[in-house]
């Protein structure tokens, strides 16, 4: 089974603080995906990465970076977190390059409070 | 855009009753899938449907392509509470993929 394991479930952090988001899958996935999921509005991509330090810019990049510097590791990092990125955070991997023809697989999300 | 958009929101059914989710799309597609997702927790895929395919089957799942009229649908059949979760159906192509906002089902014992 394919298992894609985020760092934290729950989050809390401080306006102005530096919040990274670890993501680890263990299938030797090419692709790997950032998403924020917010009611009504549903999962917007953030960033997703094809390789090793390879990065796309998704449909709201605003205020995040990422980082992949190992295949299995995706970081999402925002550099100073504000109240508006309180969200869901689901991060998501899918096998080979060809990203439009694959499943994706997902992992439980990281619930981030900015207070 | 792209995104894929569930109709209705949200659904509440008994117990043994069918449940029918619509997914309307606004460009051409790769493929489109299904994926379900119990609360607080993130997606598992369901089923994926090619452009050229018409229908699929999983269990007691059925899913029908239209793309002509860039829409689909998911069936579920002898509904049970455990189907209770949210369900999105995500379009893919140029490289991205695009999830709708989902469709919330309720199945009441």
């Amino acid at each position: 089974d394919v298992k894609v394991t985020q760092s934290s479930r729950y989050l809390v952090k401080r306006t102005g603080e530096k919040v990274f988001l670890e993501c680890v899958q263990d299938m030797d996935h090419e692709n790997m995906f950032w998403y924020r999921q917010d009611p009504g509005l549903g999962l917007r991509l953030i960033y997703f990465s094809y390789d090793v330090k390879m990065k796309e810019k998704g449909d709201i990049p605003e205020g995040y970076s990422v980082s992949r510097e190992k295949k299995e590791r995706f970081s999402l990092i925002l550099e100073s977190a504000s109240t508006n990125q309180t969200s869901m955070y689901l991060c998501a991997s899918s096998f080979r390059q060809r990203i439009a023809k694959n499943i994706q697989y997902f992992g439980a999300g990281t619930r981030l409070s900015v207070l | 855009s792209q995104q894929g958009e569930e109709d209705p929101q949200a659904l509440s059914i008994q117990e043994g009753e069918n449940a029918t989710m619509n997914c309307s799309y606004k460009t051409s597609i790769n493929n489109l899938q299904w994926y379900r997702q119990n609360s607080g927790r993130g997606l598992v895929h369901l089923i994926l449907i090619r452009s050229n395919e018409r229908e699929k089957h999983s269990g007691r799942l059925r899913v029908t392509l239209d793309t002509s009229k860039k829409s689909s649908s998911l069936l579920i059949t002898a509904s049970r509470a455990a189907d209770t979760a949210s369900y999105f159906c995500a379009t893919a192509a140029f490289n991205k993929f695009y999830f709708g906002s989902g469709t919330k089902l309720n199945v009441k014992p």
